[in-house]
C-alpha cells in the first residue's frame, strides 16, 4: 500500500533555531518526492521537488535530502523565523505508464515562537 | 510561478443547499484540475479528477451526485456541494495541472490554490 508517513506531527522551536522533519514512504514505483508548505487556512506551496537521482535540493533557508534506497526524506530549516510557522506536507508522486497520483503525507506542523 | 485562485475563500450556508466553488487558472491552461478536501489538522483528500471537456474521475467513497464537477473551460473548474450538510464543513482546495512548460513528467506541477473554507449551519 501507497503511504507517507511525517514525523514529528508537531514541533515547536525558538525563532533562530534550525528544526528538521522527517518523511518516510513506500510509495512505488516512485516519481518524486515534494515538500509543501501551508500555512493555516491557505493552500500548499511548493518548496522543493526531487527525483529518485536527486540526493539533496535547497530553496534559501530549506534544504530537503532524500535517500531513495532507504525512502526516506527529511526537510531542513535553517536559522527559523517567525513565518516559517505552518504545516509541512512531504508528498510522493507514484508513475506508472499514464498513471500519475500524488500520495500525501499528514504534514508536520510547525510553531516557531519568539 | 502560476496561479490558482479560488472562489469565495469562505462560505456560510444553511443545511440544504447547494454551495458552488470556483477554481480558475490564471496564467496558464489547466487540462486538469483536482479537487481535494482539508479536516483540520489532516492532510489533504483527493475527492476527484477535473478533465477539460470530460466527466470528472472521482476517488472511491466520493459520492458523483452530491459533489458535482464541471470543467467547460481550460482555465475553470467549478465544484459544487449539492444538498449540503453539517458534515460537508471542511476546507476544499483545487489543484491545477500544468504541462505546457514542464520538459519531463517527473517535474509535472500541480499549483494549489488558497482554499475554500465551506461552513453548513
Amino acid at each position: 500500500k501507497n503511504q507517507v508517513e511525517q514525523s514529528p506531527q508537531s514541533l515547536i522551536i525558538l525563532e533562530g533555531k534550525n528544526c528538521t522533519l522527517q518523511c518516510n514512504y513506500t510509495v512505488s514505483p516512485f516519481s518524486n518526492l515534494r515538500w509543501y508548505k501551508q500555512d493555516t487556512g491557505r493552500g500548499p506551496v511548493s518548496l522543493t521537488i526531487m527525483t529518485f537521482s536527486e540526493n539533496t535540493k535547497s530553496n534559501g533557508r530549506y534544504t530537503a535530502t532524500l535517500d531513495a534506497d532507504t525512502k526516506q526524506s527529511s526537510l531542513h530549516i535553517t536559522a527559523s523565523q517567525l513565518s516559517d510557522s505552518a504545516s509541512y506536507i512531504c508528498v510522493v508522486r507514484a508513475f506508472s505508464g499514464g498513471y500519475n497520483k500524488l500520495i500525501f503525507g499528514a504534514g508536520t506542523r510547525l510553531a516557531v515562537h519568539p | 510561478g502560476a496561479v490558482v485562485s479560488q472562489h469565495p475563500s469562505r462560505v456560510i450556508c444553511k443545511s440544504g443547499t447547494s454551495v458552488k466553488i470556483e477554481c480558475r487558472s490564471l496564467d496558464f491552461q489547466a487540462t486538469t484540475m483536482f479537487w481535494y478536501r482539508q479536516f483540520p489538522k489532516k492532510s489533504l483528500m483527493l475527492m476527484a479528477t477535473s478533465n477539460e471537456g470530460s466527466k470528472a474521475t472521482y476517488e472511491q467513497g466520493v459520492e458523483k451526485d452530491k459533489f458535482l464537477i464541471n470543467h467547460a473551460s481550460l482555465t475553470l473548474s467549478t465544484l459544487t456541494v449539492t444538498s449540503a450538510h453539517p458534515e460537508d464543513s471542511s476546507f476544499y482546495i483545487c489543484s491545477a495541472r500544468d504541462l505546457t512548460s514542464n520538459p519531463t513528467p517527473y517535474q509535472e506541477t500541480q499549483y494549489f490554490g488558497p482554499g475554500t473554507r465551506l461552513l453548513v449551519l
